[in-house]
């Protein structure tokens, strides 16, 4: 069965250092992986999309690689800041719309 | 926030009580979902309505009924819920069935005794 998994511990790591998140998958093959970060009692907010033929996509601070070799995805804070604390949730999706979320991994970016 | 709105935020129930989950969104979106997260578990899809018609529904107990008058609301119909229910309950919307990016509400904690 298609199995999703985030790194369950949390993540602490010390203000202004680079924060790398990562996401593996098994038995499938999705068309496209998304990030989502979730804070405390709130739903999740959409980051960023990266597709299968695309190796690295940008946004600001946040960089996520896409390896469909690996079947892994790292997603990466740069230059962190105790804002960024929140969980973060991977989904790589196949066609269609159907989320397909990790659990989710906890980053507390500390002074 | 994200323009998806949700009531109530917060719901505690006895097993024998009904009541109904609304969302609404003002994204003009013509998809609309309803997520179930449990503590230490991913996000669990549960419906998915698309131009006001049902496209997915994964397993659901009957005891949750899902009703899409139009394309802007959605109610979760709650009825003879058990205590492993209790979990937060997400709405989500995109602009179409095939869209990309899901934008979601605050949830409704939800609480069964």
């Amino acid at each position: 069965s298609q199995k999703i998994e985030q790194n369950s511990e949390a993540l602490n790591i010390q203000e202004g250092k680079t924060a790398t998140l990562t996401c593996n998958y098994t038995n499938y093959s999705p068309a496209y992986l998304q990030w989502y970060r979730q804070d405390p009692g709130r739903g999740p907010v959409f980051l960023l999309l990266i597709r299968e033929n695309e190796k690295e996509k940008r946004k600001e601070r946040l960089k996520v690689t896409f390896d469909t070799t690996l079947k892994q995805s790292l997603f990466h804070i740069t230059a962190s800041q105790p804002a960024d604390s929140a969980t973060y949730l991977c989904a790589p999706t196949g066609g269609g719309n159907k989320l397909t979320f990790g659990t989710g991994t906890q980053l507390k970016v500390e002074l | 926030e994200t323009g998806v709105t949700q009531t109530p935020r917060h719901l505690v129930m006895g097993m024998t009580n009904k009541k109904s989950l609304k969302c609404e969104q003002h994204l003009g979106h013509n998809a609309m979902y309803w997520y179930k997260q449990s503590a230490k578990k991913p996000l669990e899809l549960m419906f998915v309505y698309s131009l006001e018609e049902r496209v997915e529904n994964n397993s659901v107990p009957s005891r949750f009924s899902p009703e899409c008058p139009n394309s802007s609301h959605l109610f979760l119909h709650l009825h003879t819920l058990q205590p492993e229910d209790s979990a937060l309950y997400l709405c989500a919307s995109s602009p179409s069935f095939r869209a990309n990016e899901q934008f979601f509400g605050p949830g409704t904690r939800l609480t069964v005794l």
